[in-house]
């Protein structure tokens, strides 16, 4: 039983640029939320998604969007990076919305030079 | 808003220890679940346990143990018999319990790296 795919692994930006980050949840699971984990520190919730909409946002600016398809998989993408923006991306699902324990991808480390 | 503080940011003990990872939440909720989660060097955040907020009973899982006390607003977990295999970043996390209506989203502490030495 697979469990949260995230692609890609690594990814080296240039500033200014865009990416595109993608997840595919559990088996089972149409909830589908991400994180942004800067390194030493814990994980900040950025979005969540269901029913294809966002049903909750983060403190984060609007460069970061995002998109939940029929098949319950999802992108996260951002614009006009910055150095800052270097973190590791953990996406994360659940069955429904209540939060029953999510199951989380290894993430996608991004690195913006 | 929601807080959750790890104050411990390192621990190092030797394989067979005992060891106890502290976990401090702030919330106006007045219903809300508690979490611990592992995170290896691979990256990936493995669910340990939730908890909601009305149940404080501890809980015990093999080498793992759970003292949740409301009174305090601590949720700590406990290794017994440490093994170098529990070397990881280990985090707290809280979330609102609004029901079916929940949209879980987590707040985490710091993370606490947790070193087993053989």
């Amino acid at each position: 039983d697979a469990g949260v795919t995230q692609s890609p692994t690594h990814l080296i930006k240039t500033r200014g640029q865009q990416v595109t980050l993608r997840c595919s949840p559990k088996s089972g699971h149409d909830t589908v939320s991400w994180y942004q984990q800067a390194l030493g520190q814990g994980p900040q919730f950025i979005f969540q998604y269901y029913e294809e909409e966002e049903r909750q946002r983060g403190n984060f600016p609007d460069r970061f969007s995002g998109h939940q398809f029929p098949n319950y998989s999802s992108e996260l993408n951002v614009n006009a990076l910055l150095l800052g923006d270097s973190a590791l991306y953990l996406c994360a699902s659940t069955p429904g919305v209540a939060n029953y324990g999510y199951t989380f991808g290894s993430g996608t480390r991004l690195t913006v030079v | 808003a929601q807080k959750v503080t790890q104050a411990q940011t390192e621990i190092s003990v030797v394989e067979k220890e005992d060891v106890t990872l502290d976990c401090v939440y702030e919330t106006r909720d007045t219903t809300y679940y508690l979490f611990w989660y592992k995170q290896p060097p691979s990256g990936e955040l493995v669910f340990l346990i939730r908890r909601n907020s009305f149940d404080e009973q501890n809980e015990i899982s093999g080498r793992y143990s759970w003292n949740f006390q409301k009174s305090t607003s601590s949720f700590n977990f406990t290794i017994t018999a440490s093994q170098v295999v529990d070397s990881a970043v280990y985090f707290c996390a809280l979330s609102k319990n609004a029901g079916g209506t929940s949209y879980g989203k987590l707040t985490f502490g710091q993370g606490t790296i947790l070193t087993v030495h053989p």
